[in-house]
This record gives structure tokens, sequence and C-alpha cells, in this order.
């Protein structure tokens, strides 16, 4: 299986503030990189997809990039409706894998 | 709209099968390029990806659960079916139900039914 290290596990920061949350591939996975942002109760949504691509009615300040087998998430300006649990997901393999989270708080 | 919803029994004993059921309404289970997939989270927020079974009827599992875990479909109720067999504490999660489009990303998901494996 490819294994998607994600970091950090945890973090918490001040509305407006730059975040960057990243994942590392275990393999090259190319752009088969998605991220989902999960809040309490609710199931996951599609944030990026294809590694940079913005899905359907996200904000702009929410944007992807790759490096290699890095990805980062980086939400440009948090705001208050940010916080939660934040996941990257590979669609290269027919296994797919997600990576452990990161759950992000307002400080 | 595409609607995702699953059912489910709550509890189940361990060394039983779990059963998990996910309707779709407004969008055939059948219609090409569309997989239905199987994922659980477990607390301390580990998501894992189980299955899928397809437009076309093929199915795929996570090799982890292969000896385990069977899915299967209802195309006239337009619903699809999780049966995940031997189960013990470790299975105890929240089962969900979502949607991808070939060569795309689970774009549409139930909103999670919580299982407890307990005696």
């Amino acid at each position: 299986d490819i294994q998607m290290t994600q970091s950090p596990a945890s973090l918490s920061a001040s509305l407006e503030e730059i975040v960057t949350i990243t994942c590392q591939a275990s393999q090259d996975i190319g752009n088969w990189l998605a991220w989902y942002q999960q809040k309490p109760g609710k199931s996951p949504q599609l944030l990026i997809y294809g590694a940079t691509s913005l899905a359907d009615g996200v904000p702009s300040r929410f944007s992807g990039s790759r490096s290699g087998t890095q990805y980062s998430l980086k939400i440009s300006r948090l705001q208050v409706e940010d916080p939660g649990i934040y996941y990257c997901l590979q669609g290269y393999s027919a296994t797919w894998t997600f990576g452990g989270g990161t759950k992000l708080e307002l400080k | 709209q595409v609607n995702l919803q699953e059912s489910g029994p709550g509890i189940v004993k361990p060394s039983q099968p779990l059963s998990v059921t996910c309707s779709v309404t407004g969008y055939s289970i059948t219609t090409s390029y569309y997989y239905w997939n199987w994922i659980r989270k477990f607390s301390g927020n580990k998501l894992e990806w189980m299955g899928y079974i397809s437009y076309d009827s093929s199915i795929y599992y996570n090799p982890s659960l292969k000896s385990r875990i069977s899915i299967t479909r209802d195309t006239s109720k337009n619903q699809f079916f999780l049966q995940l067999n031997t189960v013990t504490t470790e299975d105890t999660a929240v089962y969900y139900c979502a949607r991808h489009l070939q060569l795309g990303y689970f774009d549409y998901w139930g909103q999670g039914v919580m299982v407890t494996v307990s005696s």
C-alpha cells in the first residue's frame, strides 16, 4: 500500500493566519492527491483534487501544491469556519489511502 | 440532488457479521462511470477505504479486508450493501458510503452510521 504521512497531527492558529498542512507520499503518486475537510458530525468535504485544483464552491483561500512526493494544503487567511480535521487522500493506486489527519483549531 | 444514506444495526456482537446499507437517491447506481464505496472512520480519526462496487458491478476490496468483506447491490432499490464478517472490537467505527467518478475522487458522501462491536 501507498502510505501517506500527514503533518502536523494537530495545529492551533489565529484568525487571518496562514496555515499549511503537508502530506508525504511513500512513492510517486503524480497529481493523484485530494484534500478533504471534516467538521464534527459531518462527512468529509472535498477541497482540492488533482493536487492543485479547487473543488466547486470552495473558497479561494484554500490552495494545494506539490513538490515531488510532498503535497501541501495552504489556508491563506484562517477564518472562523475553517476549524476541523483535514485529510489528504491518494488515488494513484487501486487501494485508496488517507493521511492520518490534522486537527485544526482556532487559537 | 445526489443523496446517500447509511443504515445499520448500531451494535454488533464480536464474531458476528456486520451489515450496513447505503440507500442512494437522486442518482442511479448503474450510471456510467461511477463507483460506490465504503469508507470507515475509527476513533482517533483514522480513515480507511474498504472497497467499492461499480456501475457495471465490478468489485474491488482493500486487501487488508479481503477475506472478511463483501459488497453487493440491489439495483431495483438503488442500494448497495456492506457485509463484514467475524468482527472484533477493532471494527468499531463510523461507516460511510461515498461515490466517486472514474479517475475522480469521493464527491458525495452519506452522513455516516456508527457501528459498535460489543458483547
